[in-house]
């Protein structure tokens, strides 16, 4: 069972570019969740999703970020006219469906890394 | 909200030394506890876990126990090796909210010296 995947792995954009980061979760898995780690600091949450559903957004900037899981295909998280400050590495992670008390662990991909020239 | 506490690194060690790094946490529900490990340029691996007071999680001669009294998840291990350099997080899954997103600490990084 392959692992989650990210790409891509590097990522350069010039300010006002677009960023398109995309994640596959673990086979069977249908929770996907994205994080921020900017440099010399831990992870924070940005987007909770499931299949055609976000759940939490509660951690996304308001402003030029998006994120989709759709039917078929990858996680997409997007980030419009990008500003130096969205250098970072972002991480997806995945979990397997949860009933009555089954794992919440997740597990991560090996990020993306933004550089916003 | 909910929050974790780590002790700040970096922690130099000599190889076979003892190590602690120590975790904290408030939450209002009763969260999941997980270590996670980051080498260089690399994601998080999971390292350990624990989903109830006084569980002992363990891998690769890591060891930490939920202890609910004290709101802590230490990382132990007896004899630290070189390979075991890298950056750990405690984390904690909030189940309260019902999503079980984590709550990541600011990492501690080690480093052990031959």
């Amino acid at each position: 069972n392959a692992g989650v995947m990210q790409n891509p792995r590097h990522l350069v954009r010039r300010r006002g570019q677009e960023a398109r980061l995309r994640c596959s979760p673990m086979k069977g898995h249908s929770h996907v969740y994205w994080y921020r780690q900017l440099p010399e600091e831990g992870l924070k949450f940005m987007v909770y999703l499931q299949k055609e559903n976000i759940i939490d957004e509660s951690g996304m900037p308001k402003e030029r970020f998006s994120a989709e899981f759709p039917k078929e295909g990858p996680s997409i998280l997007r980030i419009q006219q990008v500003v130096r400050g969205d250098s970072a590495a972002y991480f997806c992670a995945s979990s397997p469906p949860r009933s009555g008390g089954a794992s919440d662990t997740q597990y991560f991909g090996p990020g993306t890394r933004l550089t916003v020239l | 909200g909910d929050s974790v506490t780590q002790m700040e690194g970096p922690v130099t060690l000599s190889e076979e030394a003892f190590l602690t790094i120590n975790c904290t946490y408030t939450a209002t529900g009763y969260p999941s506890l997980f270590w996670y490990v980051q080498y260089p340029g690399e994601g998080l691996q999971l390292l350990l876990k624990a989903t109830k007071a006084d569980d002992k999680g363990s891998n690769k001669g890591f060891e930490a126990t939920y202890r609910k009294e004290t709101t802590s998840f230490h990382l132990e291990k007896g004899s630290v090796q070189v390979s075991d350099s890298a950056v750990y997080f405690c984390a904690l899954s909030d189940r309260g909210s019902g999503t079980y997103k984590y709550i990541f600490g600011t990492g501690t990084r080690l480093k052990v010296l031959a």
